[in-house]
């Protein structure tokens, strides 16, 4: 069975503390995996397609790595405001255009 | 510019009452998506349309739930009669071509 999950299911900072969340996958044909973030109260928010491995994209203070079998999203000298839930999801294989999604990372970032 | 609109925000109602979610997606979007959210199960894709038209049902929980999408900018999702287990946030999402999907806001649906 196709699973998308996600580690740690909750991360504490300190404000300009780094650290790094984890998405594992294990689908039949990866076709893109997706990191949202989700804010309470509200619906999910893209940040990021990745569709092979190697493949790296950034915004801000946030970066997102793909290999054949997770991806990361690396934050850089995190905000109290970059605190949010961070969704992955992929899409696999080549008659479906649904996206699994892993239960998030819950991050909250402190001054 | 307008994103993913659903209505109403929060609903309350009483087992065995009919619940209507809707949905107005961002214009120009070709695919629309129905989600529910829970502690316990996460974000599951319900049902999803291209171009107003049903192609994946197989995430509706039970005969209970069905959902339409009468045009290109509106779309209802139902359960008739609710539960107190169908208690969980709603999402409409949509996209041009298949990826990214745009989320909206949710309906927080309560069934006492």
């Amino acid at each position: 069975e196709d699973q998308v999950t996600q580690s740690p299911e909750a991360l504490r900072l300190q404000e300009g503390e780094s650290s790094s969340l984890n998405c594992s996958y294990t689908v039949s044909g990866l076709r893109g995996l997706f990191w949202y973030r989700q804010d309470p109260g509200k619906g999910p928010e893209f940040l990021f397609t990745l569709y092979s491995a190697g493949e790296e994209k950034e915004k801000e203070r946030l970066k997102a790595t793909l290999t054949k079998k997770e991806s990361f999203l690396h934050i850089t000298a995190p905000k109290p405001e970059d605190s949010a839930t961070y969704l992955c999801a992929v899409q696999e294989g080549d008659n479906t255009d649904k996206l699994i999604f892993g239960t998030g990372t819950r991050l909250q970032v402190f001054p | 510019d307008a994103g993913v609109i659903q209505s109403p925000r929060h609903e309350v109602t009483e087992m065995g009452q009919e619940v209507t979610l809707r949905c107005k997606p961002i214009s120009g979007h070709d695919y629309l998506f129905w989600y529910r959210q829970t502690m316990m199960r996460g974000l599951e894709l319900l049902i999803y349309f291209n171009n107003n038209v049903p192609i994946d049902d197989s995430g509706m929980p039970e005969d209970r739930f069905s959902a339409k999408m009468p045009n290109a900018s509106f779309s209802t999702l139902k359960i008739q009669p609710s539960e107190p287990r169908d208690s969980a946030v709603y999402f409409c999402a949509s996209s041009l071509g298949i990826q990214p999907q745009h989320f909206g806001d949710g309906t927080r649906l309560s069934i006492l």
